[in-house]
């Protein structure tokens, strides 16, 4: 068990729908990640939130968003869903002292 | 930019035959470097890492990798492979905002 957790392990919708996919980091940790692994276009980074505050963008499509909350916990929003939105969305969370990003068990799309 | 290349997608090797995965990257600036695992249905879990120091790294589980600077390459090795070892493997470069950059990753099965 990693100490990241991850809200709901699968999720079926349909196309059009919008989903809320949940993250709670590590005791402590204050960085989260949001990675999404298809099989045509592998381990993705998506976007990184510090503290409340995002951090970096990777190829995150504007239909998604995401937020840290004050408990930091994390959020990652998807709308507008597309049959290519089918995909295992990790969240990873890490300390500034230790620079290793620990992975959630990961949230299940399928999109029909 | 930075990428990630790893030589191999699929393995197929019997027990106790020794292992080897390449991996490549690209990549400007200080390297942390890391190999993570996933087991069928598991979440990604890290083996070992290098940030600095001695180029031969141990990780869990038997495993091992070594930095060579000159090639940019950390290749992943481990002597004796288990059955337990069947997953998938990827190798992947974080850069200065902490992100991580992954391999496309190499599937592993060990045959008994």
């Amino acid at each position: 068990d990693s100490g990241v957790t991850q809200t709901p392990k699968h999720l079926i919708t349909a196309t059009g729908q919008r989903v809320t996919l949940r993250c709670s980091p590590r005791s402590g940790d204050l960085s989260v990640y949001w990675y999404q692994q298809s099989l045509d276009q592998g381990l993705q980074f998506l976007i990184q939130y510090y503290n409340g505050e995002e951090r970096a963008k990777g190829n995150i499509l504007e239909r998604f968003s995401a937020q840290q909350f004050p408990d930091l916990h994390s959020e990652l929003n998807l709308s507008s869903l597309e049959l290519g939105d089918s995909a295992l969305y990790f969240c990873a969370s890490s300390s500034a002292r230790e620079n290793i990003q620990y992975f959630g068990a990961g949230t299940r799309l399928s999109v029909l | 930019a930075q990428s990630v290349s790893q030589h191999n997608h699929h393995v197929i090797l019997s027990e106790a035959a020794s292992l080897e995965l390449g991996c490549n990257y690209s990549y400007g600036g200080t390297v942390n470097l890391f190999w993570y695992v996933q087991y069928p249905g598991q979440h990604l879990q890290l083996l070992l890492k290098y940030f600095s120091g001695d180029p031969l790294v141990k990780g869990i589980k038997g495993f091992e990798a070594e930095f060579i600077k000159s090639k940019f390459s950390f290749n992943l090795r481990k002597p004796s492979v288990q059955w337990s070892d069947t997953a998938e493997y990827f190798c992947a470069v974080r850069d200065s905002w902490g992100k991580l950059q992954f391999g496309a990753g190499t599937q592993v099965v060990v045959t008994p």
